[in-house]
């Protein structure tokens, strides 16, 4: 049974670098997509981006200047840094792996999802 | 990019049928038939329910069914269940990123 588990500081300052870990248990992490996606309290989901089996990344535009994805396939972990937050990146965020159906990649489909983080920005 | 359109809220009583729709544009649920759709229960993680419109990974239950005309997708849940009472989102891809719907919230009277 694939499990994700992520962590990182729930409690960040205004103009901090966010910094999230997610670490895949029980199930293969070479040949996937892994994600970001996050969701502000009372609201909807946001995609932040994600990471190919290649390591190439594509990002929420919105997002993108701030955002990293990473991966360190050694220890089957993935990571997502996003720098100069500020109130509205306050969110719960999750790592999720992208959804793979015989052999074919769905783009916008993720069908593991970590626990979630909360991540609060405050002075 | 906007987020797709989902109506706010809808409700059905147990045993019938309730059906969120999910409109977005000749870029994203329009051009690809890469859509899907999430359950979400208070504090919980989303699950996936539905990819590629209208199939369902391993586990769903077969009262969800998805479908696409245009612009617009469907979730239909049929013999709602009182289970069934959770947030729904909708995602589609476009140009490389993928958006979501704002979320609907099903009741279940």
């Amino acid at each position: 049974q694939v499990q994700l588990q992520q962590w990182g500081a729930g409690l960040l300052k205004p103009s901090e670098t966010l910094s999230l870990t997610c670490a895949v248990y029980g199930g293969s992490f070479s040949g996937f997509y892994w994600g970001w996606i996050r969701q502000p309290p009372g609201k909807g989901l946001e995609w932040i981006g994600e990471i190919n089996p290649s390591g190439s990344t594509n990002y929420n535009p919105s997002l993108k200047s701030r955002v990293t994805i990473s991966v360190v396939t050694s220890k089957n972990q993935f990571s997502l840094k996003l720098s100069s937050v500020t109130a509205a990146d306050t969110a719960v965020y999750y790592c999720a792996r992208g959804f793979l159906w015989f052999g074919d990649f769905y783009p916008d489909a993720f069908d593991i999802w970590g626990q979630g983080t909360m991540v609060t920005v405050s002075s | 990019q906007s987020a797709l359109t989902q109506p706010a809220s809808v409700s059905g009583s147990p045993g019938q049928s309730i059906t969120i729709s999910c409109t977005g544009t000749s870029n994203d649920v329009g051009g690809y038939n890469y859509v899907s759709w999430y359950q979400q229960h208070p504090g919980r993680a989303p699950k996936l329910m539905i990819f590629d419109v209208s199939h369902r990974p391993s586990g769903v239950s077969n009262r969800f069914s998805g479908s696409k005309s245009g612009n617009t997708a469907s979730l239909t849940i049929s013999g709602l269940q009182a289970e069934d009472e959770a947030d729904y989102y909708c995602s589609s891809y476009t140009s490389s990123t993928t958006l979501f719907g704002g979320g609907t919230k099903l009741t279940v009277l």
